[in-house]
């Protein structure tokens, strides 16, 4: 069974500084790769997805994440953080092809921006 | 822009009453989700829906838990007997088909809080 792993639960990151949130997977095969945000009161939304190609995904809001299969990892980054992007965020993974396709998501790690 | 509505927002009840969750997905989408997400954890599949059938039903607890899509648009998951456990944000999505390659649009979510 697929399984998602989020080591962080809280991150704490001054506004204008970097950001790494980490993802470990466990899938059999190749794995679909999905990280979202989610802002209090609103619904899940999708940052970027990994499905294949190049390693080096580029998403919304400035974000991007690097796929390593070698390390079974889909870390998300963003070179400049703004206060804004202050929410929980999900790593996630898909089994791929058609039929049953929910996604298994981690447990989320809550992004604070000090000033 | 196009978004999957869910109602109601919030819902308190007592143990052992029955509760219901409405959702609507983006028009002309076949496929339709029920999350459930517990408070400090990511969300978990309840159930899939492709068009008015079930694709995936395997970690709905169906001895309390139902959920239907009659005409294959909008949905409805029901809670008899509502139990303690049952306290979460519940979540839906749709996405235009089946497959992980088409991305999931999730609704704000109904938080249930069971006294």
């Amino acid at each position: 069974a697929q399984s998602v792993t989020q080591p962080d639960i809280h991150i704490t990151v001054s506004e204008g500084a970097s950001l790494e949130l980490r993802c470990n997977y466990s899938y059999g095969a190749t794995p679909y790769l999905f990280w979202y945000v989610q802002s209090p009161g609103q619904g899940l939304q999708l940052l970027l997805k990994y499905f294949s190609g190049d390693t080096l995904v580029q998403g919304i809001k400035g974000f991007e994440a690097e796929f390593k299969r070698s390390q079974s990892s889909f870390n998300l980054r963003k070179p400049s953080v703004h206060w804004s992007d202050a929410a929980e965020y999900f790593c996630a993974v898909g089994r791929g092809g058609g039929g049953a396709d929910g996604l298994t998501f981690g447990k989320g790690t809550h992004l604070i921006i000090q000033p | 822009e196009a978004e999957v509505a869910q109602s109601p927002r919030y819902k308190i009840t007592e143990k052992s009453q029955a509760v219901a969750f409405w959702c609507d997905p983006i028009s002309g989408h076949a496929t339709l989700y029920w999350y459930r997400q517990i408070l400090g954890q990511g969300p978990e599949l309840l159930v899939q829906f492709q068009d008015e059938s079930v694709v995936d039903d395997s970690q709905l607890p169906k001895d309390r838990f139902s959920a239907e899509r009659l005409k294959g648009v909008d949905s409805t998951l029901k809670i008899q007997p509502a139990e303690l456990g049952d306290s979460a944000m519940y979540l839906c999505a749709s996405s235009v088909a089946a497959g992980t390659y088409n991305e999931q649009f999730f609704g704000p979510g109904t938080r249930l809080t069971v006294l």
